[in-house]
């Protein structure tokens, strides 16, 4: 089976940077992803990682430690509009488009 | 513009009816999706199809069943609804494969479904 774990909530200031960490637990990783939903909306796609290291798009970047089981995405200069839900998820090598959600981290952004 | 589309928004059933949840994507996608959405739960997958009439479980299959007689349409069926199965529906769809931009699910509006 697959568990992910992420923080419920997180809140910080406009212009700040911030960090919302996801550890997982998977039989045969392959990829983790980062989504981003705001309240009433769809969720959208952000990143992907398959390999170590750090992925940057724009003011978001996205963290990958495959012998940590751990990665992160980074917000910088945050503004209120960044103020969503945020979701990690991963894939598995058996079947690598199938994809396992985590809980999700709400982010507060305040002025 | 990318598209997946959902039948219904808001959608109200009593317990015991069966349901049918419609997602129709443009994409020519190979890859479908069924998730629901619940709070602090986050996206629980129920079941994905990855080519016509090819369907895998997802992690909460059990009252739900699905079909994909087209590429474009895949429909997420309750065939006897419980109060239990109230929730937000999300139907997603992405390419097949291992190249850049087939891990990108695109997902439809939602479905919000209350069984009374």
């Amino acid at each position: 089976g697959q568990s992910l774990e992420q923080p419920s909530e997180v809140t910080a200031v406009e212009g700040a940077i911030v960090q919302i960490n996801c550890t997982y637990q998977t039989s045969g990783f392959y990829g983790l992803s980062w989504y981003q939903q705001h309240d009433g909306g769809a969720p959208t796609f952000l990143s992907y990682n398959a390999l170590d290291g750090l992925e940057e798009t724009g003011r978001f970047s996205s963290f990958l430690s495959r012998s940590d089981s751990y990665g992160y995405l980074l917000l910088q200069e945050l503004q209120m509009k960044d103020s969503a839900s945020y979701f990690c998820a991963v894939s598995e090598q058996y079947n690598f488009n199938k994809f396992y959600f985590g809980s999700g981290t709400k982010l507060n952004v305040k002025p | 513009d990318v598209k997946v589309t959902q039948s219904s928004r808001y959608l109200v059933k009593r317990t015991g009816e069966k349901v049918f949840l419609e997602c129709v994507q443009d994409m020519d996608h190979e890859n479908m999706f069924w998730y629901r959405q619940d709070p602090g739960l986050g996206l629980r997958l129920i079941y994905f199809s990855y080519d016509v009439k090819m369907k895998e479980k997802g992690d909460i299959p059990e009252g739900y069943s699905v079909s994909r007689e087209k590429k474009e349409r895949f429909s997420l069926i309750l065939e006897s609804a419980s109060t239990n199965q109230t929730s937000m529906y999300l139907c997603a769809s992405s390419s097949r494969g291992q190249g850049q931009g087939t891990y990108e699910q695109y997902f439809g509006p939602g479905t919000r479904l209350t069984v009374t």
